[in-house]
């Protein structure tokens, strides 16, 4: 399949370690790219390249690729990190594509 | 400072067409291709289309191919997507995004994102 699979949420305690999956036959060919959306608020880059962090995101936002399915896993996490977490790669054809996106909780 | 700034809100009936502009500033707009993805209310981001001023080249989702039309004009580093035939299940927020060059797929910087509603 050319779409790329979020769960629609993640639930988890401040302080705790949360995982985002993004599935898609494509990710082995091609980077993923991770942004946090806030209500009312444009995406902001997180991870770039599977695994890279931008300038100026905390390095408690991690990225990782393994076959099929790239992660992005926040360590520690606080309330601040509650948002909504996007995916974006590529489809077979090489265009853009994103996934639906997963609503982060942080109970 | 290192920004996209975009046009304001629309309202459109069934039928009509939207143009949203995109300033770019801060930074050489020939230097980057900009991308315009959308996203309708409580749903994910949809990407339309892209271009690039240094190339002259664009190209577009095919779920919106002959309906939508990115242009720009580099003497104000400005990009343009225009949407024909709008229906109800256009009405969204639209951004312009900036791409992260050399060849890379994602985005560094967005537009603040222009609301358009298409209504009766």
């Amino acid at each position: 399949s050319d779409e790329l699979t979020q769960p629609p949420s993640v639930s988890v305690s401040p302080g705790q370690t949360a995982r985002i999956t993004c599935s898609g036959d494509a990710l082995p060919r091609h980077y993923a790219y991770w942004y946090q959306q806030k209500p009312g608020q444009a995406p902001v880059l997180v991870i770039y390249k599977d695994n890279e962090r931008p300038s100026g995101i905390p390095e408690r936002f991690s990225g990782s690729s393994s076959g099929t399915t790239v992660t992005l896993t926040i360590s520690g996490v606080q309330a601040e990190d509650e948002a909504d977490y996007h995916c974006q790669s590529a489809d077979s054809s090489g265009t853009r594509v994103f996934g639906r996106g997963t609503k982060l909780t942080v109970l | 400072q290192v920004q996209l700034v975009q046009s304001g809100a629309e309202v459109k009936k069934p039928g009509a067409s939207v143009k949203v502009s995109c300033k770019a500033s801060g930074h050489s707009f020939t230097d980057y291709d900009f991308s315009w993805v959308r996203q309708a209310t409580g749903q994910g981001l949809e990407w339309m289309g892209w271009m690039n001023s240094y190339s002259g080249n664009t190209g577009y989702a095919q779920k919106f191919q002959g309906r939508v039309t990115i242009t720009w004009d580099t003497s104000i580093s400005t990009a343009y997507m225009e949407l024909d035939t709008l229906t109800s299940d256009d009405t969204a927020v639209y951004y312009c995004a900036r791409g992260l060059g050399f060849g890379q797929l994602g985005f560094d910087l967005w537009g603040q994102g222009t609301l358009v509603t298409v209504s009766s």
